[in-house]
């Protein structure tokens, strides 16, 4: 039961244009979400996060827009650069102390960045 | 500030055999998880640490798999026996108790290939 899905496995963007990355998830215990960026052969850091609470937070190049009712999330960076070609993952998780505060992760969307 | 050291990088054993992995979160770190991340998927929650005690283990396969987090730092996931579905990299992550509880700083992990 996949709880977090990103339904795109790859993403090619021109360099300078926007890269919109989406996720869905299906529990709506979740209230915390969170992108995370991997290079290879590197531990996944910490992009950018939104509470439930909002439908937009920002920061630089980096958007997150929220969309309870249809439990969807979208990264958008603008513009794309080519250090930004790694795999996103949107991770999903509920208040600390609920059944559900673990960080649940979707299987990733690998962005490329074509200079 | 330190990040979240893992060691040894990279593992290469036949299955049967034994093999250990070991995790140093960030200083004051709390919390303390390591996740499986098989090819193509996205990282996988083992188990998750309060200080020593185990907060959710429900994902570990207990049959093959322990882990133990001594005086709160340090912990050790170790597999044994190993089987050819193990092959993974083997993330170790730390988050702190206070501010963003839910924001997890990982380690570079361990890629293990089982043969």
């Amino acid at each position: 039961d996949q709880q977090v899905k990103q339904n795109s496995p790859s993403l090619s963007v021109q360099e300078g244009r926007i890269s919109i990355l989406n996720c869905d998830y299906t529990n709506s215990m979740f209230d915390y979400f969170l992108w995370y960026k991997k290079y290879p052969a590197e531990g996944p850091t910490f992009l950018i996060s939104i509470s439930s609470i909002k439908d937009k937070n920002e920061d630089g190049r980096f958007t997150v827009f929220l969309n309870k009712s249809a439990k969807h999330l979208s990264l958008h960076i603008v513009p794309s650069q080519p250090g930004d070609s790694a795999v996103y993952f949107c991770a999903a998780t509920s208040y600390p102390g609920t059944s559900y505060d673990k960080v649940i992760f979707g299987p990733g969307t690998s962005l490329s960045v074509i200079p | 500030e330190a990040g979240v050291a893992q060691s040894p990088r990279y593992k290469i054993i036949e299955k049967r055999q034994s093999v250990a992995f070991w995790c140093n979160p960030i200083s004051g770190h709390a919390t303390l998880y390591w996740y499986q991340q098989i090819l193509g998927q996205g990282p996988k929650l083992l188990i998750q640490f309060q200080n020593n005690g185990v907060v959710d283990d429900s994902q570990l396969p207990k049959d093959r798999f322990s882990a133990e987090r001594l005086k709160g730092v340090d912990s050790t996931l170790k597999i044994q026996p190993a089987k050819l579905e193990d092959s993974a990299v083997y993330l170790c992550a730390s988050s702190p108790e206070s501010g963003e509880p839910r924001k997890l700083f990982f380690g570079s992990g361990t890629q293990l290939s089982v043969l």
